[in-house]
């Protein structure tokens, strides 16, 4: 089955303490990206990945870094987690980056709290 | 630069009743449109998008949306809600290199009995 899967689902943390969101898709695809989703904002961006190694920041970035050493995976790792990075974060991915019309296909999305 | 307003954050309909949820975007370029749904606990799925061609662009599950370009507008319908339609709605549009999505603030749909 063609999916993107985020490990862990549910995470509760503390200030401070580094943590990393696995991501991983098996559709070949060659762009990926994250998003974290807030009450009354919606979804945006934080880096995407266009392919191996390739990586840009997105429109919130700062707290957060990215790797893409491998094409399936993308993690998201918090080096010093803070109370405003508790939200729910989202992996996605696409076929073919720059491609206006490709749709991106999601993740189940991981609920992380920072306290 | 390009983005997506969502009017209204909660919209309510009986079963059975019209289902309409509001899109407009803002875009330099000709915009390629999308409208996702989430469903509780889970991630989104694609309902439907526009990129070119037909205005009137058909999805799953009933869904349907029409481009306007006079209006800006790509506005979600489905004639006869259902009570399994209850789940929050997001739009969104590519940037113009399609390296982004810009996703609306979403709107929450709940179906009454």
């Amino acid at each position: 089955e063609a999916q993107v899967t985020q490990n862990p689902r549910y995470l509760i943390t503390v200030t401070g303490k580094k943590l990393t969101v696995t991501c991983s898709q098996n559709m070949n695809h060659e762009y990926m990206s994250w998003y974290r989703q807030d009450p009354g904002l919606g979804l945006r961006q934080i880096y995407y990945s266009m392919n191996v190694e390739v990586t840009d920041k997105g429109d919130v970035p700062e707290g957060y870094k990215v790797s893409r050493k491998e094409k399936r995976n993308f993690p998201l790792i918090l080096e010093s987690p803070s109370p405003n990075q508790t939200s729910l974060y989202f992996c996605a991915s696409s076929a073919t980056p720059g491609q206006r019309y490709n749709e991106q296909f999601f993740g189940p999305g991981t609920r992380l709290t920072v306290l | 630069a390009q983005s997506v307003t969502q009017l209204g954050s909660h919209v309510s309909v009986s079963e059975g009743a019209l289902v309409l949820l509001r899109c407009n975007y803002s875009s330099s370029v000709p915009p390629y449109l999308f409208w996702y749904v989430q469903y509780p606990n889970q991630g989104l799925q694609l309902l439907l998008k526009y990129t070119t061609g037909a205005t009137l662009v058909k999805g799953i599950n009933g869904f349907e949306a029409e481009f306007k370009k006079s209006e800006t507008s790509f506005h979600l319908t489905k004639p006869s809600a259902h009570m399994s339609d209850a789940a929050e709605y997001f739009c969104a549009v590519t940037s113009n290199t399609g390296n982004q999505f810009y996703f609306g603030t979403g709107t929450s749909l709940t179906v009454i009995p």
